[in-house]
């Protein structure tokens, strides 16, 4: 089964410019996460979705970036203006709790994409 | 809330010896906990997870960690160090208030493994 998909893997932009990120997670994952990962902060959760929709989106830094979530097997990430401080690795990751049914079929374990390294000049 | 305290952001060891990564949690309910794995420009993968049962949980590479509520650690140790164990490694926690729906993570411990 695949895993979790994101792309682009590298991306170089100038400064001002909008940037896409993209994440495919595990079919019948029921939670998806958008993660960046930097050598000052390290780890941080940015938001989440449980069934397509935004349940916590208290960690996106300022208006600046906004994700969507439009159907079950598609997010975006996106930062308009970009800007240099934005540079970090960008990872999705997917889990799943709930099956169709409510039943508990998980424990939370996180199933990590390769991650998006963004470049902002 | 749940937090997760990692001993030492680098851990040095030789080729052979006994790793020990240390991870202290905070959670008012038992909680769930997990060590992640990261290697150079790759994602994050699952090394072993405790949730119920034995406190004594395996997981791949040889690694194996203890669950001590008494303690509220969750410290991860391999036997004999491998140069390929060079990696950086996570400690997560969830619990039931979150639904066991996110996971907070500690801040890492750097492995390195020197001949």
């Amino acid at each position: 089964d695949a895993g979790v998909i994101q792309s682009p893997r590298h991306e170089v932009t100038e400064m001002g410019q909008e940037v896409t990120l993209r994440c495919k997670p595990i079919s019948g994952h029921d939670y998806l996460f958008w993660y960046r990962q930097t050598m000052m902060r390290g780890l941080e959760l940015l938001i989440y979705f449980n069934n397509n929709v935004p349940i916590d989106d208290s960690g996106m830094p300022e208006d600046r970036f906004s994700a969507k979530m439009p159907n079950a097997s598609f997010s975006t990430l996106k930062i308009q203006p970009s800007e240099p401080r934005d540079s970090a690795v960008y990872f999705c990751a997917s889990s799943l709790l709930w099956d169709g049914q409510g039943v508990k079929r998980g424990t939370g374990e996180l199933f990590f994409g390769e991650g998006s390294r963004l470049t902002v000049l | 809330a749940q937090s997760v305290t990692q001993l030492g952001s680098h851990v040095s060891v030789s080729e052979g010896a006994l790793v020990l990564l240390r991870c202290n949690y905070s959670s008012s309910v038992p909680p769930y906990l997990f060590w992640y794995v990261q290697y150079p420009n790759q994602g994050l993968q699952l090394l072993l997870k405790y949730t119920t049962g034995a406190t004594l949980v395996k997981g791949i590479n040889g690694f194996e960690a203890e669950f001590k509520k008494s303690e509220t650690s969750f410290h991860l140790t391999k036997p004999s160090a491998h140069m390929s164990d060079a990696a950086e490694y996570f400690c997560a926690v969830t619990e039931p208030n979150s639904g066991y729906s996110t996971l907070t993570f500690g801040k890492g411990t750097m492995l390195l493994v020197s001949p």
